[in-house]
């Protein structure tokens, strides 16, 4: 069964210090993927996907298929950054696989 | 603006009810989903609809049934509730085939009593 993880459920970082938050996935070929982050007292969202090697919010994210590895990376972390991340391979047709999650809290 | 709306924010029953959750999406989306999100497990897909009257087995479809008569609605339906369907309910859309960007609804928290 194609498989993602997320390995940190509770990430913490100061404010201003870089942040990686971490996906590694077991697929095969050519996986499409995609960042959605969940702010408190919001909606789930889409932070970002691989296919269009944006950078939102100063996030990144670059597939690495040697490493079958997506993670999240921002250099200069903001406190308004602290929210519930998900990585969510796309599991062919329409649906998406949801990692656990990674609580981010940014310390002032 | 993208809109998915939940009938209901906080919805409290007892074991053994049935329950109606109601997703209504604005944006003529043939995909619907729901999805329930528990603290260290992520989100996981019950069911999801890419058409009206049709109907796929997510990975955790045990317990729970949908419906989907209209194109902009999509219902999920706990038959007899039971303490361990107490989770937070997600519905959500997205359009065509292959990898489209699935909007969310805000979320339905369920508590069974």
């Amino acid at each position: 069964a194609q498989r993602v993880t997320q390995p940190e459920k509770l990430l913490s970082v100061f404010k201003g210090a870089p942040v990686e938050l971490k996906c590694n996935y077991s697929y095969s070929g050519s996986p499409e993927l995609f960042w959605y982050v969940q702010y408190s007292r919001q909606r789930l969202q889409l932070l970002l996907r691989h296919i269009s090697r944006e950078s939102i919010k100063g996030f990144t994210a670059d597939l690495n298929k040697g490493e079958t590895s997506f993670h999240l990376k921002k250099p200069f972390a903001q406190e308004e950054d602290s929210a519930m991340y998900y990585c969510a391979p796309h599991q062919g047709a329409q649906k998406l696989v949801f990692g656990q999650g990674t609580r981010l809290t940014i310390n002032p | 603006d993208v809109k998915v709306t939940q009938s209901s924010r906080y919805l409290v029953k007892r074991t053994g009810e049935k329950v109606f959750l109601e997703c209504v999406q604005d944006m003529d989306h043939e995909n619907m989903f729901w999805y329930r999100q528990d603290p260290g497990l992520g989100l996981r897909l019950i069911y999801f609809s890419y058409d009206v009257k049709m109907k796929e087995k997510g990975d955790i479809p045990e317990g729970y049934s949908v419906s989907r008569e209209k194109k902009e609605r999509f219902s999920l339906i706990l038959e007899s509730a039971s303490t361990n369907q107490t989770s937070m309910y997600l519905c959500a859309s997205s359009t065509g085939t292959g990898a489209h960007e699935q909007y969310f609804g805000p979320g339905t928290r369920l508590t069974v009593t």
